[in-house]
Formats: structure tokens, C-alpha cells, sequence
């Protein structure tokens, strides 16, 4: 079990170039999500998706799109890149959503720079 | 929307000094969740509490859900420098929602 894998671990952006953070699970678990990490501001929900073809908004949505095609993958797209989205972006995946969230599993996170 | 206050931000200990942090929300909890991430790695999830005033114990490790399921703490006993790291608390608002909120983090250091 490779658990939660994202792609690439490191990457630099110029202003306004895009480009799509790679997140897969091999757990087949249902709930998937996107958190950015900040210094001083803990982990920040984007977005997130309760299953195969759905997915909705969280607290810091703008700038970025997602989708869930297969249950396996999630990936994160920035469509314009701004010194803003400058951050380490950790995807996590549970099993459901049933009284609450329950626990996730983080992968090692994606570091990425916008100049 | 939910908010998730967490404090301290920083608490630096001796070794063998004991830490607590202490995790309020905005909202009624259904559940309440504890990760902790070492210096460069990701969160990993270390206890969920469900019931009203729940306890529960890892090792030097105690968790508390308060009664009124609004707020929660972590007391690490006589710590040690493997426990360095960030402590967060993350929870759901009751009713099914389905946004686990996060608060900012508790950073541990301890000296030797």
C-alpha cells in the first residue's frame, strides 16, 4: 500500500502559468481534499470531494479547480499562479464522511513556489 | 463559518516538563480530531474523541472532549524530545458536515 501519493514534491511557478498538483490513494477511500499550509496559519481546507464525481468548496477555494473522475485520483489545478499560492499543499483521504469527517491520511505534501 | 481557535501558538518545555494545548471551536463538534506533525513531514493523525467529555489516554499522552463537544486538550506528561513537533486539533461541526477545520497548531519544542 502506497497510501497517499502526491506529484511532484517541489515545484516553481512564474506569475501566471498553471500547472495541476497530483494527488492518488490506493486505500479506496471516498472522501478526498485539499489543504494548504501556510506558516502561522495551520492547515486551510480548498477543496474537497465525498466521492467519485463530486466535489465542493471549502475555505480557501478561490484560484484553484478540482475534480474527481475515479476515487482513486484527485488533482488540484491552479489556473493562474500568483505569489499568493505560494505553499506547502497537502492532499488527505478517509474512508467517509459519516458523524463528521473521519481521520485522514495525509500525503508528504507538494512544495510549491510562485515568483 | 466554523472557525477553530488553538493555544498556545509556541510553548518551548525543559525535558521531563509537562505541555498542554487547547483546542476551542466555534461550533458544536461531532467529533474531535489530534494530528501531529514532525518538523518537514505531514500530519498524522493521532486520536478521534466522539462523546461529551470523553478521556482518553496513549501512553504520556491524555486527550479531553469537553462537555459541551466546543472544545478539547492534549496534557503530555514529562515530555521528551521525541514529542517535538506541532500539535493540531481539527473538527467537524455536528449535523454530517463534511469540512474537517483545522486550528493553527500548537509548536513544541523541547530542550534537553
Amino acid at each position: 500500500n502506497a497510501g497517499v501519493t502526491q506529484t511532484p514534491k517541489f515545484q516553481v511557478l512564474k506569475t501566471g502559468q498553471s500547472m495541476t498538483l497530483q494527488c492518488a490513494q490506493d486505500m479506496n477511500h471516498e472522501y478526498m481534499s485539499w489543504y494548504r499550509q501556510d506558516p502561522g496559519m495551520g492547515l486551510r481546507l480548498i477543496h474537497y470531494s465525498v466521492g467519485a464525481g463530486i466535489t465542493d468548496q471549502g475555505e480557501v477555494p478561490n484560484g484553484y479547480n478540482v475534480s474527481r473522475s475515479t476515487t482513486e485520483d484527485f488533482p488540484l489545478r491552479l489556473l493562474s499562479a500568483a505569489p499568493s499560492q505560494t505553499s506547502v499543499y497537502f492532499c488527505a483521504s478517509s474512508y467517509s464522511v459519516g458523524q463528521g469527517v473521519l481521520p485522514l491520511h495525509f500525503g508528504n505534501g507538494t512544495r510549491l513556489t510562485v515568483t | 463559518g466554523q472557525q477553530v481557535m488553538q493555544i498556545p501558538q509556541y510553548q518551548h518545555v525543559q525535558e521531563g516538563e509537562d505541555f498542554t494545548t487547547y483546542c476551542n471551536s466555534s461550533t458544536t463538534l461531532s467529533n474531535i480530531q489530534w494530528y501531529k506533525q514532525r518538523p518537514g513531514g505531514h500530519p498524522v493523525f493521532l486520536i478521534q474523541l466522539v462523546k461529551s467529555g470523553e478521556v482518553k489516554k496513549q501512553k504520556r499522552l491524555t486527550f479531553q472532549f469537553g462537555e459541551a463537544k466546543k472544545n478539547s486538550s492534549l496534557h503530555i506528561t514529562a515530555t521528551q524530545t521525541t514529542d517535538v513537533g506541532t500539535y493540531f486539533c481539527a473538527g467537524s461541526s455536528q449535523g454530517g458536515s463534511e469540512k474537517l477545520v483545522f486550528g493553527k497548531g500548537t509548536k513544541l519544542t523541547v530542550n534537553p
